[in-house]
């Protein structure tokens, strides 16, 4: 396994279409979380899963943002009807084990940079 | 609330000392993490403190946490052209499980 995945790497779109973005984490990792990072700023939390199970959103996720994790492996983020102010580095994150390790570490893709003109 | 604060430019001689600070506020923080950002790449843990020590040395790298005052910092020493990227404080509230993290420290190394 050579690491958290992530398709494309770039999309370009014109506001008003949908988008969705593919991440594949490292393959023994049960939790995954998405964030959002734009220019000049840290990343910020946007969900998580342990497994299947979506545990948290941040208020961040409008309801035109859903992300799936439908077999705890794999998992998708949709944008319906994107907006200029959606154009960002989205980017996903997996961690292992119940405990997650002893220290936690996240494990980031390189991301997918969506612009949406 | 949650929050992580970072200075967002540092600039250095190569061979110098340099040292990124960070301040948190929750205090029920367990873990504070060091990540580097390259251009055009992905995160990459450099470092990481549990909340309990107080210093931790991993080869050029020394982090400093003073967890009455809430503040971190990271030191590299004999800093390289190769150092040069965006260092972000993150902090890893266990309750919630999601990192909390700082704007990021542009580091600039001059040869």
């Amino acid at each position: 396994d050579t690491g958290v995945s992530q398709d494309p790497r770039h999309k370009i779109t014109k506001r008003g279409q949908n988008v969705t973005f593919r991440c594949d984490p490292i393959s023994e990792h049960n939790r995954l979380y998405w964030y959002r990072q734009t220019l000049g700023q840290g990343p910020e939390f946007l969900t998580y899963f342990q497994n299947e199970a979506q545990l948290e959103k941040s208020r961040l996720l409008s309801d035109r943002f859903s992300a799936e994790r439908p077999k705890g492996s794999f998992s998708t983020l949709e944008i319906q009807r994107t907006e200029q102010g959606d154009s960002a580095m989205y980017l996903c994150a997996s961690s292992g084990g119940l405990g997650g390790g002893p220290y936690n570490e996240q494990f980031f893709g390189p991301g997918t940079r969506l612009t949406v003109l | 609330g949650e929050d992580v604060e970072q200075s967002l430019f540092l600039s250095v001689r190569e061979g110098d000392s340099s040292v990124i600070n960070c301040t948190y506020t929750d205090s029920s923080s367990t873990y504070l993490y060091w990540y580097k950002q390259e251009p055009g790449a992905g995160l990459q843990l450099l470092t990481y403190i549990f909340s309990n020590m107080d210093m931790k040395q991993d080869q050029r790298l020394t982090v400093l946490l003073n967890k009455k005052d809430k503040h971190l910092s990271l030191r590299i020493a004999d800093t390289q052209t190769g150092d040069s990227a965006i260092y972000f404080c993150a902090e890893y509230a266990g309750n919630n499980r999601k990192l909390i993290w700082g704007l990021g420290t542009s580091l600039a190394v001059n040869p």
